[in-house]
């Protein structure tokens, strides 16, 4: 089974909406952590957000949030008030097991191209 | 203004040849990773450190890559002999293990064709 299911392989946004990228996870391990980048067409891997399976709230960077609802396993990001800029690829990553000794590797979902159209 | 840095950016070699790609990883960073991206596969991860010490090679075909860190300022991947199958981006990242986020921090990538 995947780890990381990212179902939306393209979407399309109007300049200054919000977008919601859909990411679940499969763990069975109660201690994880969540984990969205950035791919732009240069190639570059940009982190954006994080999210422990502990946190209470929802993590928030800027204009990036991420919609954690932990009973459904989903881990969506929120982009608010999309730029032409945010026009990228964006993969869900998770690390499963606390952030220690051997569990700090990531696994990373096929990704969601985002086109951002003015 | 701390990065991966990763060499080459670009390389084209013909089949059979031997491949080397490095790796820097930031400076005071402990957990350095290779990975491999393709448009089929997407991102794999192939190898694993921690304190200069394999921890995970399990997604790496062992008969033709191998994954060094000889200092901690330097990770290493070789293909010897390389395949057509071999051509993809190699993504390089390090992070601090241990920290409650874990975020790892990439290079720019070796993008590798083989002929």
């Amino acid at each position: 089974a995947q780890k990381i299911t990212q179902t939306q392989p393209g979407m399309f946004v109007q300049e200054k909406e919000a977008v919601t990228l859909d990411c679940t996870y499969d763990t069975s391990d109660p201690s994880y952590g969540l984990f969205w980048y950035k791919q732009p067409s240069s190639g570059e891997m940009i982190f954006l957000i994080y999210q422990g399976s502990y946190d209470q709230q929802n993590a928030t960077e800027g204009r990036y949030s991420l919609n954690f609802q932990k009973a459904r396993k989903s881990a969506n990001l929120v982009i608010s008030a999309s730029q032409l800029g945010d026009s990228a690829m964006y993969f869900c990553a998770m690390r499963e097991g606390p952030s220690n000794f051997g569990n700090e590797k990531l696994t990373f979902g096929t990704g969601t191209r985002l086109t951002i159209i003015p | 203004d701390a990065r991966v840095t990763q060499t080459p950016r670009h390389k084209v070699t013909e089949m059979g040849q031997e491949v080397t790609m490095r790796c820097q990883p930031i400076l005071g960073h402990n957990t350095v990773f290779w990975y491999r991206q393709t448009m089929m596969q997407g991102l794999e991860l192939l190898a694993y450190f921690r304190n200069r010490a394999p921890l995970d090679d399990s997604g790496m075909p062992k008969d033709r890559f191998s994954a060094e860190m000889p200092d901690a300022t330097l990770a290493t991947l070789k293909i010897q002999p390389s395949e057509p199958r071999d051509s993809a981006v190699y993504f390089c990242a390090s992070g601090l293990g241990g920290r409650t986020t874990g975020e790892l921090f990439f290079g720019e990538g070796s993008r590798l064709t083989v002929l």
